[in-house]
């Protein structure tokens, strides 16, 4: 099993949409959740980090973070086309410090 | 405030061949993760520093790839000798344990011929 387990996608949204991306993990020692955001051809860039459950909001990024399903979450809203990227999601466990990252989320956002 | 140095952006070389990479943090972080990536897929951890001690070397190929982070600063990753497969993106990244946040830089893109 994987620590850490994204759907692929490709995920397309019109330009203005809500894209929701989710993210799953597997041990639920882990304590600390990112999002990177990866154009392509670049490398990750952190968009949000979330430490307890709920919502964090950050402009028209929202993490949404749930333990108790180890589920993991990102919202984007008013998506824009500047959005198309590769999601990664990232779990750290603490424990070593150890982080986990998923496949990425392929994200399209049409004009 | 100055990201995650890494050189080269680039390198193409034979197989068999020994590579270098060079990582540079950011000013006051005391950790720092070397990561392959291939297309499609996500970061892999090779290595993971705290300070100059490596903490967790355990995915690290120790036949042909060595890593060290003298006085706990800048980071060489190393390949000797050079394997078609090891054909990758290598990313540095750092970061500070009081965070738990870590920044990448821009990476190595390593093509073995």
């Amino acid at each position: 099993q994987k620590e850490v387990e994204q759907n692929s996608g490709p995920l397309s949204v019109p330009e203005g949409a809500i894209a929701s991306l989710n993210c799953t993990y597997s041990d639920r020692v882990s304590q600390s959740f990112f999002w990177y955001r990866q154009y392509s051809g670049k490398s990750p860039e952190l968009i949000m980090s979330i430490y307890s459950n709920g919502d964090k909001e950050d402009g028209r990024f929202t993490a949404q973070l749930n333990k108790a399903s180890q589920y993991v979450s990102l919202l984007i809203r008013d998506s824009q086309p500047s959005d198309s990227a590769t999601y990664l999601c990232a779990v750290n466990k603490n424990t070593g410090n150890q982080f986990y990252f998923g496949t990425g989320t392929s994200l399209t956002v049409i004009p | 405030e100055a990201g995650v140095v890494q050189s080269p952006r680039y390198k193409i070389i034979e197989k068999k061949q020994p590579v270098a990479f060079w990582c540079n943090p950011i000013s006051g972080h005391n950790t720092l993760y070397w990561y392959l990536q291939n297309l499609g897929q996500g970061p892999e951890l090779l290595i993971r520093y705290e300070n100059e001690e490596a903490v967790d070397d355990s995915q690290l190929p120790k036949d042909r790839f060595s890593a060290e982070r003298l006085k706990g600063v800048d980071s060489t990753l190393k390949i000797q000798p050079a394997e078609l497969g090891d054909s990758a993106v290598y990313l540095c990244a750092s970061g500070n344990l009081a965070s738990n946040e870590q920044f990448f830089g821009p990476g190595t893109r390593l093509t073995v011929l």
